[in-house]
């Protein structure tokens, strides 16, 4: 499997743009999540689903910050309008609910989001 | 509610020297524990991980972990550290009864000097 997905791996956008991320999750994993890197405040975890479903989204922000996972092999990530304190490396992880494996997220290589 | 403590921000170490990295949690029941590396630009990379059993961890890359109860403790371990070793680490928790997310450390950044 070529791993999680992430794309696009840079994005730069002005104050007031609409930011979608995109994520495709490793083939049969049946939890997604998405978190936000920043220098301040390390890694934290925005939102996470199980089976498509949205389980906790405690961490988002604020309503700028959507999510939404229509299938098992795709997930979005949208700001809007974007402001420069989201500037951030956004990152995707999966993970299997069961297995040899579970309880290991994997993640993408992340989308540095620079919003000017 | 979970926490993880990394107290340090940077560990030096030169090569072929054992090398420590520390990290303490707190968890309401019995935890899961993991450790990533992340290098320059990329995601993080699972390490190892403890959910039962021997209180010592081996995972990938000659790393190892020993879990300590009494003392919440979790560190990451090994013998002989390479340059390539440098990179930042992460300590990560969830609670085996509470939500699927990964509460995670500050990082600590381990420099390997040659």
């Amino acid at each position: 499997d070529a791993g999680v997905i992430q794309s696009p791996r840079h994005e730069v956008t002005e104050m007031g743009q609409e930011v979608t991320l995109r994520c495709k999750p490793i083939s049969g994993h049946d939890y997604l999540f998405w978190y936000r890197q920043t220098m301040m405040r390390g890694l934290e975890l925005l939102i996470y689903f199980n089976n498509n479903v949205p389980i906790d989204d405690s961490g988002m922000p604020e309503d700028r910050f959507s999510a939404k996972m229509p299938n098992a092999s795709f997930s979005t990530l949208k700001i809007q309008p974007s402001e420069p304190r989201d500037s951030a490396v956004y990152f995707c992880a999966s993970s299997l609910a069961g297995g040899f494996t579970k309880n290991i997220q994997y993640f993408g290589a992340g989308t540095r989001l620079s919003v000017l | 509610a979970q926490s993880v403590a990394q107290p340090e921000d940077q560990v030096n170490v030169a090569e072929g020297n054992p090398l420590t990295v520390k990290c303490t949690y707190s968890v309401s029941g019995n935890p899961y524990l993991f450790w990533y590396v992340q290098y320059p630009n990329r995601g993080l990379q699972f390490l190892l991980k403890y959910i039962t059993g021997d209180n010592l961890v081996k995972g990938s890359y000659g790393f190892e972990a020993e879990f300590n109860k009494s003392q919440t403790s979790f560190h990451l371990k090994k013998p002989s550290a390479l340059v390539s070793d440098s990179a930042l680490y992460f300590c990560a928790v969830r609670d085996i009864t509470g939500r699927r997310a990964l509460t995670f450390g500050s990082g600590t950044r381990l420099q390997v000097q040659p």
